[in-house]
């Protein structure tokens, strides 16, 4: 996972505050996705991003929660007004401008997100 | 929509056996399927690619076979060990995202 950073690694929040992750992709990468995994669950998209664009949204609920990444600085996903829900892991992973589907995915370590 | 099953759920075998972990997905239309390990509490650390051109992948103890035709792949893990235990996640990509299992769970027993 060496590359992909995620911060926080844990993350608590009580009910109705907010919650920002962050995922600063390899160097290089501008392409970055989020993926979210509740427990006993499998890894379900989010959303993906370019540099200053939202690619594909599909996964992303419709309320409370949104994305950015901009052209400094990390991608956030942002969660608001947080439900014990949303409790869950989530994962960042890049890649690189014009690998396209010769690579694969390098993820982060995830953030473990608890809404008490 | 892309779906992906893994089985089994779980799996617990005595270290030194080998063992194949199963991965089944409904559209054949993908470009690449990954293998990823997790540890618990932990990321996702990527095993092998496979292009969807291509039939197998090896990595040391780690082989991982690929027909497209019929939706399926499998993770071969020969002379196991209590390091490999762990969730295998296998991913198969389409046009934009990844799209994942629910995991194999494997304890190996020393």
């Amino acid at each position: 996972n060496a590359g992909v950073m995620q911060n926080p690694r844990h993350l608590v929040r009580r009910r109705g505050q907010e919650a920002r992750l962050r995922c600063s992709p390899m160097k290089g990468h501008s392409h970055v996705y989020w993926y979210r995994q509740l427990p006993e669950e499998g890894l379900k998209f989010m959303v993906y991003l370019q540099k200053e664009n939202i690619i594909d949204e599909s996964g992303m609920p419709k309320e409370r929660f949104s994305a950015e990444f901009p052209k400094e600085g990390p991608s956030i996903l942002r969660i608001q007004q947080v439900v014990r829900g949303d409790s869950a892991a989530y994962f960042c992973a890049s890649l690189a401008t014009g690998q396209g589907f010769l690579h694969g995915y390098t993820f982060g370590s995830g953030t473990r997100l608890t809404v008490v | 929509k892309q779906e992906v099953t893994q089985i089994p759920a779980a799996l617990s075998v005595p270290e030194g056996e080998n063992l194949v972990l199963n991965c089944s997905f409904t559209d054949s239309a993908i470009y690449n399927l990954q293998w990823f390990r997790q540890d618990p509490g932990k990321g996702l650390t990527s095993l092998l690619l496979i292009q969807s051109s291509q039939r197998e992948q090896t990595s040391g103890r780690l082989n991982a076979s690929l027909d497209k035709s019929s939706g399926r792949s499998t993770l071969y893990i020969a002379a196991s060990q209590p390091g490999d235990s762990a969730t295998y996640l296998c991913a198969v990509r389409g046009l934009g995202q990844f799209y994942f299992g629910t995991g194999t769970s494997l304890t190996v027993i020393p």
